[in-house]
């Protein structure tokens, strides 16, 4: 089984630069995530959309947005990339409320110069 | 508000040694918790839960984990570390069953070097 799987691996941008980073999951899970992981500082939550239709800002959402596509997809897009936005950002998904367990992607390097 | 301290960024031991990473949590409700394990330049796996079933966890690769109330500890152990053990590993703590997985906490993290 694939689980979750994200696309692009890796992605240098230059300031300003836009793009999306893809998601999509095969379990047939209600709920998906993005994480990003910064040195030091474990996982932050950025957006999650707890179930088809649906989008929240989670604790890091500044600087990006979200679109749950169908289900399956849920992608992270930003729109003027800025240094500070260089991290590795992890998609997930849950069963959904009362299921608090994640299962993570494999990951998109980002570094913006 | 709940959080999770991990205590120690990197931990060091002998390959056949005890390994010991220690988590402990601050929660307001009966929590749940979790250990994941991140290997270089992958995803992050689950290792191993608490939902207040047993105290006593065990999870893959040998590992296991122990609910302690009083002492507000969720502590990883495995008895022999081997080679393939190192990795970044992440204590996570949720709301227990009124939760969902938007509402988890991580810690900062613990890197685990394996010595030959």
């Amino acid at each position: 089984n694939a689980g979750v799987t994200q696309t692009p691996k890796f992605q240098v941008l230059k300031t300003g630069q836009s793009m999306t980073l893809q998601c999509a999951q095969d379990m047939n899970h209600n709920s998906m995530y993005w994480y990003r992981q910064d040195p030091g500082m474990g996982l932050r939550l950025i957006y999650y959309s707890a179930s088809e239709g649906t989008t929240d800002k989670g604790e890091v959402p500044n600087g990006y947005n979200v679109s749950r596509l169908n289900k399956r997809e849920f992608s992270l897009r930003l729109e003027s990339a800025a240094p500070s936005q260089t991290s590795v950002y992890f998609c997930a998904s849950s069963e959904g409320v009362g299921r608090t367990e994640a299962f993570f992607g494999q990951g998109t390097r980002l570094t913006v110069v | 508000a709940q959080s999770v301290t991990q205590l120690g960024s990197h931990v060091s031991v002998s390959e056949g040694a005890l390994v010991l990473l220690r988590c402990n949590y601050s929660s307001s409700v009966p929590p749940y918790l979790f250990w994941y394990v991140q290997y270089p330049n992958q995803g992050l796996q689950l290792l191993l839960k608490y939902t207040s079933a047993a105290t006593l966890v065990k999870g893959i690769n040998g590992f296991e984990a122990e609910f302690k109330k009083s002492e507000t500890s969720f502590h990883l152990t495995k008895p022999s570390a081997h080679m393939s053990d190192a990795a970044e590993y992440f204590c996570a703590i949720n709301r227990g069953s009124s939760g969902s997985a938007r509402q988890l906490t991580f810690g900062s993290g613990t890197q685990l070097t394996v010595l030959p």
